[in-house]
């Protein structure tokens, strides 16, 4: 079955800490997205990416990096210069823009 | 600018029939989606619109006009299970902007 899966589900982070998220899809997709959802809020962009190599900034990029060398692979790494990251993150996936994003389970980030 | 403004809350008795509203403003705009969000799950894909007028897809419907910057997603016959936020997303040229969500609360 083709889908998207991102891991851990759950993630704690200690101050000062880098922390990973992975986001794998196996749906031959070209472009990626990550997203954080806050309590009660919609989601906002950090990253996406349309092709192999290549990926622009979101709305709320600051503090988050990430790197597209597979297409099928885009991880999101959280650094410490993000003072307040607990939020639930999540990744998605497409064939163009105009086609649905399928989603991935989502990872719940928390401070240690 | 990018704007995108949907209730906050709205409440439905099962049963009923529930609009839910979504105006935006984007710079490069090519259409619309609706997703369906349960708490603490993944949005899923409900229906997007890109043409001005009504999308029926079972007991959702979507409607679009790109002229006012407004579209409804309508739900009929509801049922407890439809207690979820409904999300409305535009693009713009390359990404999606998602608004902040509208959670609906289904009563027996």
């Amino acid at each position: 079955d083709g889908g998207i899966t991102q891991s851990p589900k759950y993630l704690f982070r200690k101050e000062g800490q880098n922390v990973t998220l992975s986001c794998e899809q196996n749906l031959n997709h070209d472009a990626m997205y990550w997203y954080r959802q806050d309590p009660g809020q919609g989601l906002r962009l950090i990253y996406y990416s349309h092709i192999v190599n290549d990926f622009q900034k979101g709305d709320i990029a600051e503090g988050y990096s990430v790197s597209r060398e597979k297409k099928e692979s885009f991880p999101l790494t959280v650094t410490s210069a993000q003072k307040n990251p607990t939020a639930f993150y999540l990744c998605a996936s497409s064939m163009r823009i105009d086609q649905p994003q399928h989603f991935g389970d989502g990872t719940r980030l928390s401070i240690l | 600018g990018q704007n995108i403004d949907q209730p906050t809350e709205m409440t439905a008795t099962e049963g009923a029939i529930v609009q839910i509203n979504c105006t935006y403003q984007t710079s490069g705009f090519n259409g619309l989606f609706w997703y369906q969000q349960h708490a603490g799950e993944a949005p899923t894909f409900l229906s997007y619109n890109v043409l001005d007028g009504l999308e029926e897809k079972g007991r959702f419907s979507s409607f679009l006009s790109r002229s006012k910057g407004y579209s409804y997603l309508l739900l009929k016959e509801l049922q407890m299970k439809d207690s979820a936020s409904y999300l409305c997303a535009v693009t713009d040229t390359d990404k999606l902007i998602f608004g902040t969500g509208t959670r609906l609360q289904v009563f027996p």
